[in-house]
């Protein structure tokens, strides 16, 4: 497909089950974003790679949040020990070029959304 | 203070009519402005980027005012498809971190 793709596109945890996330950007895409949304509210940055490089992890909650990029393409967000708070929508977007100050068109997944029980 | 804020509404409106939305952002650095849609249980996807001297799409039109920081979108005739909710993207310069907004919701009624 052309787009960005993203599974499992439901997760149901038991609280302190570890979870792992998975986002394919569309080919050739530089950037790739995590977002978190919460019900009711906007995507919340959660980090950002630029190829294989993590350039801010600056949003991620805890350090029981953890993202890789390692051949700069798929990504994997990984969840330890998952909290109900940790209960939302997990998006991942990507940009053609680099997260410039001008700002590049984002392409989103379709999302996962994890509940822990 | 929240870095971008919109009115959550929701914004109830019958075929047809006219309706506009504000965002205020707080830093005044802020260079990169766009809208988003975001259908229900859908992901977000880009509606239009917001250029200083305004622009316009069909029915959709954007402004922004950085005088008073903040940019607004306003939507002509609207159809029943119109209905989505509707987030409100900041990026701030030298940064690519893009801030969005909670979201406005729209309900276009017959």
């Amino acid at each position: 497909g052309a787009g960005v793709s993203q599974s499992p596109r439901y997760k149901v945890a038991k609280r302190g089950q570890d979870v792992a996330l998975r986002c394919d950007p569309i080919s050739g895409h530089v950037s790739l974003f995590w977002y978190q949304q919460a019900l009711g509210q906007g995507p919340e940055f959660l980090t950002y790679f630029q190829n294989e490089a993590q350039l801010d992890k600056s949003g991620l909650p805890s350090d029981r949040f953890f993202a890789e990029r390692p051949e700069g393409s798929v990504s994997t967000l990984k969840i330890q020990r998952t909290q109900q708070e940790d209960s939302a929508v997990y998006l991942c977007a990507s940009s053609l070029l680099t997260g410039t100050p001008l700002g590049e068109t984002q392409y989103f997944g379709p999302g996962t959304r994890l509940l822990v029980l | 203070r929240k870095e971008v804020e919109q009115d959550p509404g929701p914004f109830n409106v019958p075929e047809g009519a006219t309706v506009a939305f504000n965002c205020t952002y707080s830093n005044s650095a802020s260079q990169s402005f766009f809208w988003y849609r975001q259908d229900c249980r859908k992901e977000p996807k880009l509606l239009m980027s917001v250029y200083s001297s305004g622009n316009e799409d069909g029915r959709f039109t954007a402004q922004l005012n950085r005088a008073s920081q903040y940019i607004s979108l306003l939507i002509r005739d609207s159809k029943l498809s119109d209905s989505a909710t509707y987030l409100c993207v900041v990026s701030s310069g030298g940064s690519y971190i893009p801030t969005f907004g909670r979201g406005t919701s729209l309900i276009v009624h017959p």
